[in-house]
């Protein structure tokens, strides 16, 4: 399968902790990146590989990976996080690439 | 810096013909890969294709082979996204993003363009 499967939509009181998963066959080969999309703004890229994240992103964007699933943890979740994440990763063929299907993130 | 800087909106009508354009600055533009990636109205983003302006090989998504063609000219380090036959369908944002790689397993995409709104409509 080359499909990427990720909840809806999840909620977080303000300064707790979050999960968003992502499940895939590719993902027993390839690592996930996860990328974060604001309103009427390009995705921006939080976390890619094990566990890399690029100069900017803060430090509680974390990311892990077990069999076909991926997960992106939000560790203190602020306002400014609420958006829409996809994941992202090679798919089983290893030629080509795929998106989630997103997850929405309310900070309440 | 490294920036994808893309093309302006368009508005087309049914049949007409596009290509929008994506310039990298401040890297090695035949060193990585360009991806581009639609995003329709309040949808998710969906993998178009992906174009390696070192040798200009390219592969397309299912979805998308034989709809869209990917080119670039590394001469001008532009990536361009085209269609011959315009249809309603196609009206969504569209992004270009860099591909970059560590090892096989790890890949992603950075930067993204701004995005190029393209509006097909009669």
């Amino acid at each position: 399968s080359s499909e990427l499967t990720q909840d809806p939509a999840v909620s977080v009181a303000l300064g707790q902790t979050v999960r968003i998963t992502c499940q895939g066959d590719s993902l027993r080969i390839y690592y996930a990146s996860w990328y974060q999309q604001k309103p009427g703004q390009a995705p921006v890229v939080v976390i890619y590989g094990k566990n890399n994240r690029p100069s900017g992103i803060p430090e509680r964007f974390s990311g892990s990976s077990s069999g076909n699933t991926a997960s992106l943890t939000i560790t203190g979740a602020q306002a400014d996080d609420e958006a829409d994440y996809y994941c992202s990763s090679r798919d089983s063929s290893g030629h080509q690439y795929v998106f989630g299907t997103g997850t929405k993130v309310t900070v309440l | 810096e490294v920036q994808l800087v893309q093309s302006g909106a368009e508005v087309k009508k049914p049949g007409e013909s596009l290509r929008i354009s994506c310039k990298g600055t401040g890297y090695a533009f035949t060193s990585d890969s360009i991806a581009w990636v639609r995003q329709m109205p309040g949808k998710g983003l969906e993998w178009m294709g992906i174009i390696y302006p070192g040798d200009s090989s390219t592969k397309y998504s299912p979805s998308f082979e034989g709809q869209v063609t990917i080119s670039a000219d590394k001469s001008i380090t532009t990536a361009y996204l085209q269609w011959t036959s315009l249809k309603a369908s196609d009206t969504g944002i569209y992004y270009c993003a860099r591909g970059q790689y560590l090892v096989r397993r790890t890949s992603w995409f950075d930067p993204w363009g701004q995005g190029t709104l393209v509006t097909v409509s009669s």
